[in-house]
């Protein structure tokens, strides 16, 4: 149980596209969901937090109207990379924590995005 | 000082050994303290959690939690060459995880 999955595992995008990014709980309904970016030989930096049916929260310094983050449903969340650049080029990860659970959360198996 | 402080390592062991990863946090308000293993190119992997001071034993795994001094460790008996990843630190103070940098384990068989 707790699966969480993440579509696309990887893509390469020209400059200036947009890319969307889907993860989803696969067993289990997650009222929270959480974006991570991590770069080469870094640990992992949160980037937003999202909450079924509300605006998601984000860190200082992420850009909101850059990274787009919808959480629609109890099993998706999703991030769009809009106008991607080089310096987005990163590994993507998301995590969700079950409905009424508050220590547990289960990490996607992220995406890798390459921006040329 | 950073919230989450790990040396990045990398720590050598042989196989058979006691790895010997720790891991000091900033935040006295936190509760919530877990343990990632992290292969390369893959996600996190929760190896252990712990809430209140002591130990907590899962299998090779021991967890130990120092509130007061701030300070959680993680023990890895008959370390073994699949060992060898990064492991995260994660602490939660409220409702989000803080990672450390992470602690590179080398296994050597």
């Amino acid at each position: 149980g707790a699966v969480v999955s993440q579509h696309p595992s990887r893509v390469i995008c020209k400059s200036g596209t947009s890319v969307k990014i889907e993860c989803r709980s696969l067993d289990f309904q997650a009222t929270t969901m959480f974006w991570y970016r991590q770069f080469p030989k870094k640990s992992l930096m949160l980037m937003a937090t999202s909450n079924e049916g509300s605006k998601a929260t984000y860190e200082q310094g992420v850009e909101k109207d850059k990274f787009l983050i919808n959480h629609a449903s109890l099993t998706l969340s999703t991030l769009t990379v809009t106008s991607a650049h080089p310096e987005d080029s990163s590994f993507y990860i998301c995590s969700a924590r079950p409905r009424g659970q508050y220590n547990e959360q289960f990490f996607g198996p992220g995406t890798r995005l390459t921006v040329l | 000082q950073k919230e989450v402080e790990q040396n990045s390592g990398p720590l050598s062991v042989p196989e058979g050994a006691i790895a010997s990863l720790n891991c000091t946090y900033s935040d006295r308000v936190s509760q919530s303290f877990f343990w990632y293993r992290q292969y390369s190119g893959k996600s996190p992997e929760l190896i252990m959690s712990i809430y209140s001071n002591g130990d907590k034993e899962d299998g090779r795994f021991t967890a130990q939690l120092n509130k007061a001094s701030q300070y959680v460790s993680l023990l890895i008996r008959d370390s073994q060459p699949s060992d060898s990843a990064t492991y995260l630190c994660a602490v939660r103070p409220f409702q989000k995880l803080v990672f450390g940098t992470g602690t590179r384990l080398l296994v050597s068989p």
